[in-house]
């Protein structure tokens, strides 16, 4: 059963400390993108990864937040220092260049006291 | 720019009766239109999707929803709802940007089905 994963589900955290969140995209999947949604805002777009470079990441915060793709079979997002504003659910999904569709992890609940 | 626009935050309805969420979008150009919901506590799942053809699209769950280019809709449907359906759903239609196909999510209906 293909999915993705995301680690981990929830995170509470002080302000000023580092976060890193994990994602593993589906197996064979070569497009990556990172999601955040509040109340407030919804859904967000943060970052595009397609084979492992990243091609938009206009919806980053770049002061604080930065996403990489290590290999293939793992991608992080990472805030650092975290403010309370960052609070937020932040998914992950992976899909295939050509396909308009995305598979989404079950997201990373953070919260920064 | 392409936007989305769900018409209802929150659609009560009882179970057994039928249900339509409302989505309207702004395009200028040809778009794929999607739904999908979001089960408690957990990520988004594809219920349908429209990228060309038959304008009347059947999606998981029962639902179906039907593209109106004239009236740029594409409302979602149930002819008749299970407590299971609670969730939120949500609209979204492809972007062309940088190079790449991003989804624009509508802000979400929230389905609460009462017995």
């Amino acid at each position: 059963d293909a999915r993705v994963t995301q680690t981990p589900r929830h995170k509470v955290t002080e302000m000023g400390q580092e976060v890193t969140m994990r994602c593993q995209p589906i197996l064979g999947h070569n497009t990556v993108f990172w999601y955040r949604q509040t109340m407030m805002q919804g859904l967000e777009l943060l970052a595009y990864f397609r084979n492992r470079a990243p091609l938009d990441d206009s919806g980053m915060p770049k002061d604080r937040f930065s996403a990489e793709m290590p290999d293939a079979t793992l991608a992080t997002l990472k805030i650092q220092p975290s403010e309370p504003r960052d609070s937020a659910v932040y998914f992950c999904a992976s899909g295939s260049v050509g396909s308009n569709e995305q598979f989404f992890g079950p997201g990373t609940r953070l919260t920064v006291l | 720019a392409q936007s989305v626009t769900q018409l209802d935050s929150q659609v009560p309805v009882f179970e057994e009766a039928p249900v339509e969420l409302r989505c309207n979008y702004s395009s200028s150009v040809s778009v794929y239109l999607f739904w999908y919901v979001q089960y408690p506590n957990q990520g988004l799942q594809l219920l349908l999707k429209y990228l060309s053809g038959s304008t009347l699209v059947k999606g998981i769950n029962g639902f179906e929803a039907e593209f109106n280019k004239s009236q740029t809709s594409f409302h979602l449907r149930k002819p008749s709802v299970h407590i299971s359906d609670t969730a939120e759903y949500f609209c979204a239609v492809t972007k062309f940007s940088g190079g790449y196909n991003k989804l624009i999510f509508g802000a979400g209906t929230r389905l609460a089905v009462h017995p």
